[in-house]
């Protein structure tokens, strides 16, 4: 089956700690992005990727950083210095961000937790 | 900077009833529109996308109209059934796939 899959389901930090998110996609799509999802808050986002080895910074990136080495795979590490990281975190791809009219494919989500 | 509202936050409806979703933006500028659907703990589901240049976009049950000139747009999801209790977000696209989200409309279809 095609799609994406973010792993694990759900991740706790520790004070002090990075953690890294995964995101895998086998839809052969050149756009990638993280999104943050707060209890009744709209989707923000943190950094897409619109091809191997290019990221920019979305709208909410201060204590997260990416990379995108290659085109399946898009991890998002949240570092220490991100004070409010208990979030649902939303992984989500398209076949190019340059086209105007392609639509958004979402995986299952991370929901990450501070111990 | 693009503002999205969905109103109402939150409705119930009995099974059967026709449901009314709103969603408003700030900024005309937009590429298109889509409706997703988001289940508890899950991730999102593309419903509709709405090109600028179009009016509405059916799918099954499911009906979205734009009017980007007024920064509205309507989902329509015909004869409830208690399947479609979930989560509804708008989003619009204002460049390179960057998409500004509503909160969202929760709705619980009543059996």
């Amino acid at each position: 089956d095609g799609g994406i899959t973010q792993s694990p389901k759900y991740l706790f930090r520790k004070e002090g700690q990075n953690v890294t998110l995964s995101c895998e996609q086998n839809l052969n799509h050149d756009a990638m992005y993280w999104y943050r999802q707060d209890p009744g808050q709209g989707l923000r986002l943190i950094y897409y990727s619109q091809i191997v080895n290019d990221f920019q910074k979305g709208d909410i990136a201060e204590g997260y950083s990416v990379s995108r080495e290659k085109k399946e795979s898009f991890p998002l590490t949240v570092t220490s210095a991100q004070k409010n990281p208990t979030a649902f975190y939303l992984c989500a791809s398209s076949i190019e961000s340059g086209r105007v009219n392609e639509k958004l494919f979402f995986g299952s989500g991370t929901q990450l937790s501070v111990l | 900077k693009q503002e999205v509202t969905q109103i109402p936050a939150a409705l119930s409806v009995p099974e059967g009833e026709n449901l009314v979703l709103n969603c408003s933006f700030t900024d005309s500028a937009i590429y298109n529109l889509q409706w997703f659907r988001q289940d508890p703990g899950k991730g999102l589901t593309s419903l509709l996308l709405i090109q600028s240049s179009q009016r509405e976009q059916t799918s099954g049950r499911l009906n979205a109209s734009l009017d980007k000139s007024s920064g509205r747009s309507t989902l329509y999801i015909a004869a409830s059934q208690p399947g479609d209790s979930a989560t509804y977000l708008c989003a619009v696209n204002y460049g390179n796939n960057r998409l500004a989200f509503g909160k969202g409309n929760q709705v619980v279809v009543i059996p």
